[in-house]
């Protein structure tokens, strides 16, 4: 089976920089994505890391390590916008197909 | 190019009564992955659907059940449905769900069904 764990709440202040970890364990890894979803919205991807290692996309960062079953994303320069919920999903090999596992997401509140 | 569309978007039912939710992927893509969100429970995998066939299922009971069409448009069923299952039903699509750098699945703005 898989486990995903991350943080259920996290608070931090516009301007600065914050980061959301998750830890998995599962077989046949085959990536990891961080997903934001606003309150009553669809989730919208963020990024994907299947390597282990840093990807960085404009004021957003993930890194990987697969060794240690560890990802992280990074926020900076937080802006009120950023308040929403962050999904880490791990997708496994199941001999082709996309299946998702996602952890129950940490809820960002940006303050002033 | 349009994203996943759902319908309907919200959705009242009683106990007992049956639902069918539709899900038009994005055009292209060919897998269509379902997910239910409850508080709760977080975000969990209902079935992928790839060229009409069900290709992964998720632990939800048979009560459960989907289809796609060649146009790769994808419906889920409900049937006697109860209270738990009132939650946001999300539809992702992605282009062939192999599991490549490429493969990213795209969310649906989701069906909100509620069940009194």
């Amino acid at each position: 089976g898989q486990n995903i764990d991350q943080p259920t709440e996290m608070t931090a202040t516009e301007g600065a920089i914050v980061q959301i970890n998750c830890t998995y364990q599962t077989s046949g890894f085959n990536g990891l994505f961080w997903y934001q979803q606003h309150a009553g919205e669809a989730p919208t991807f963020l990024s994907y890391n299947v390597l282990d290692g840093l990807e960085e996309k404009g004021r957003f960062s993930s890194f990987l390590s697969r060794s240690k079953g560890y990802s992280y994303l990074l926020l900076k320069e937080l802006q009120m916008k950023d308040s929403a919920s962050y999904l880490c999903a791990v997708r496994r090999l199941t001999g082709g197909g996309n299946k998702l596992t996602f952890g129950t997401g940490t809820q960002l509140k940006v303050e002033l | 190019k349009a994203g996943v569309t759902q319908t309907p978007r919200y959705l009242i039912k009683t106990r007992g009564q049956q639902v069918t939710l539709s899900c038009s992927p994005i055009s292209g893509h060919r897998s269509v992955s379902w997910y239910q969100q409850t508080p709760g429970q977080g975000l969990q995998f209902l079935f992928e659907y790839f060229s009409e066939t069900q290709r992964n299922k998720g632990n939800f009971p048979g009560r459960f059940s989907g289809r796609q069409f060649s146009n790769s448009r994808s419906e889920m069923n409900v049937s006697t449905l109860e209270l738990g299952d009132s939650a946001l039903y999300l539809c992702a699509s992605s282009l062939a769900g192999m599991g490549t750098a490429e493969e990213t699945q795209y969310f649906g703005p989701g069906t909100r069904l509620l069940v009194l």
